[in-house]
């Protein structure tokens, strides 16, 4: 089955730093989503993303579908940006992959 | 916005009880999904249901039963509650989409379920 690799797997930021997330696929999906999971265990979308580029004030994210993967970006980041970050994919059905996560630690 | 409701942040149960877990959505979505989180093996789909009384197996079905009698509402059911069923339990929905079988899912806050 397919794939879903995200990197770096545990990233510490000093607040106002910027940073890259990346998730790699395996194999063509039909579509991509972000999710951010707060330290109190809520997931929240971020992003639906199956290709292309989307902005939401600090964040953003491409999809380049053609070469199998999506990066997150996240400016100026802020201590309530911590926590775990997930891509998921879809291949057509219904079953999602989610990847194994990005655990972000951002220091006052 | 799109509301998913969990009818429990925390809860204690015993071995051998019997255990409901209600989610309920706003959305009039067609899909709803019950997935377990666990440190190091990240979220496994219990179970789905995309329609009334219309539910599959997802990865890790054993344990577990389902019920859906209204669109709006989806129970994952434990029929004889072990500690090894000691999780986070995670709800979604989302509109079903014909071409492409799925569209985004949107999460409850979960269930930090323990098991004595």
């Amino acid at each position: 089955g397919i794939q879903v690799e995200q990197s770096p797997p545990d990233l510490i930021l000093q607040e106002g730093a910027n940073s890259t997330l990346r998730c790699n696929f395996s194999d063509s999906v039909n579509n991509l989503q972000w999710f951010h999971q707060n330290p109190w265990g809520q997931l929240i979308n971020l992003f639906y993303i199956p290709s292309g580029t989307k902005q939401n004030g600090r964040l953003s994210a491409t999809t380049v579908a053609t070469e199998r993967y999506s990066l997150l970006y996240i400016s100026s980041s802020q201590t309530t940006d911590s926590g775990v970050y997930f891509c998921a994919v879809w291949t057509g059905g219904f079953k999602t992959i989610f990847g194994a996560g990005t655990r972000l630690f951002v220091k006052a | 916005d799109v509301k998913v409701t969990q009818s429990s942040r925390y809860l204690v149960k015993r071995t051998g009880e019997k255990v409901f877990l209600e989610c309920v959505q706003d959305m009039d979505h067609e899909n709803m999904f019950w997935y377990r989180q666990d440190p190091g093996l990240g979220l496994r789909l219990i179970y789905f249901s995309y329609d009334v009384k219309m539910k599959e197996k997802g990865d890790i079905p054993e344990g577990y039963s389902v019920s859906r009698e209204k669109k709006e509402r989806f129970s994952l059911i434990l029929e004889s509650a072990s500690t090894n069923q000691t999780s986070m339990y995670l709800c979604a929905s989302s509109r079903l989409n014909l071409r492409d079988g799925n569209q985004p899912q949107h999460f409850g806050d979960g269930t930090r379920l323990s098991i004595l």
